[in-house]
């Protein structure tokens, strides 16, 4: 199995809400990733788990939380986003995170903000 | 921060036809890969060269890497209409987090 899978794949949502996005994989990757890409931009890192615990959070605004609960598993919480948060957001997973292996992509969470 | 940059941003060709894609960085790398991503969904990883490898192929691919000049080049032989894509270049200065360029949009048409 190699992988990564994530849900939903569209998610609207208000301004007031909160909602989760969801990523597993089973290849045994001990790296998982969140990228925000906008539309016609390339995808920007969001955070680094490395080995389930936090490793980079590239200046992230609070409202964005994100939560790996185990190895297979990254969730990212969702609370009183903005417009411009609307975006397609992609989880990604690497065997270890030490810059030797090619990363595996999900298909993405396509956020739109109303 | 956007580490590479891609040349040219579009591409127009018609099938049969080889396509070369060109990225530039500025700090020294880990490794530099190729990913495509069709129609703004999942990307798919294409190729990895290390930093101390000067060319890669892999299929109908082929990769270069100058780490004097800090650039690469992506050639896809033999294109198809299935290639149709967008192709990103992402840097990797350790830890697998990878930079990636602003891309090429990449037409091939039957």
């Amino acid at each position: 199995d190699t992988e990564v899978t994530q849900t939903p794949k569209h998610l609207v949502m208000g301004m007031t809400n909160k909602k989760s996005l969801k990523c597993e994989q089973h290849m045994g990757h001990r790296a998982m990733y969140w990228y925000k890409q906008k539309a016609k931009k390339p995808p920007e890192l969001m955070f680094v788990y490395s080995y389930e615990k936090l490793s980079i959070n590239e200046s992230v605004p609070s409202r964005f939380s994100p939560e790996c609960p185990n190895s297979s598993l990254l969730n990212l919480h969702l609370h009183a986003l903005q417009p411009e948060d609307s975006a397609l957001y992609l989880c990604a997973s690497s065997h270890d995170g030490q810059g030797k292996t090619e990363a595996f992509f999900g298909q993405g969470t396509r956020l739109t903000v109303v | 921060s956007q580490q590479g940059e891609e040349d040219p941003q579009a591409l127009s060709i018609q099938e049969g036809e080889n396509a070369t894609m060109n990225c530039s960085y500025k700090t020294s790398i880990n490794n530099l890969q190729w990913y495509r991503q069709n129609s703004g969904r999942g990307l798919v990883h294409l190729i990895l060269i290390r930093s101390n490898e000067r060319e890669k192929h892999s299929g109908r691919l082929r990769v270069t890497l100058d780490t004097s000049k800090k650039s690469s080049s992506l050639l896809i032989t033999a294109s198809r209409a299935a290639d149709t894509a967008s192709y990103f270049c992402a840097t990797d200065g350790g830890y697998s987090t990878l930079t990636f360029g602003k891309g090429t949009m990449l037409l091939v048409s039957p």
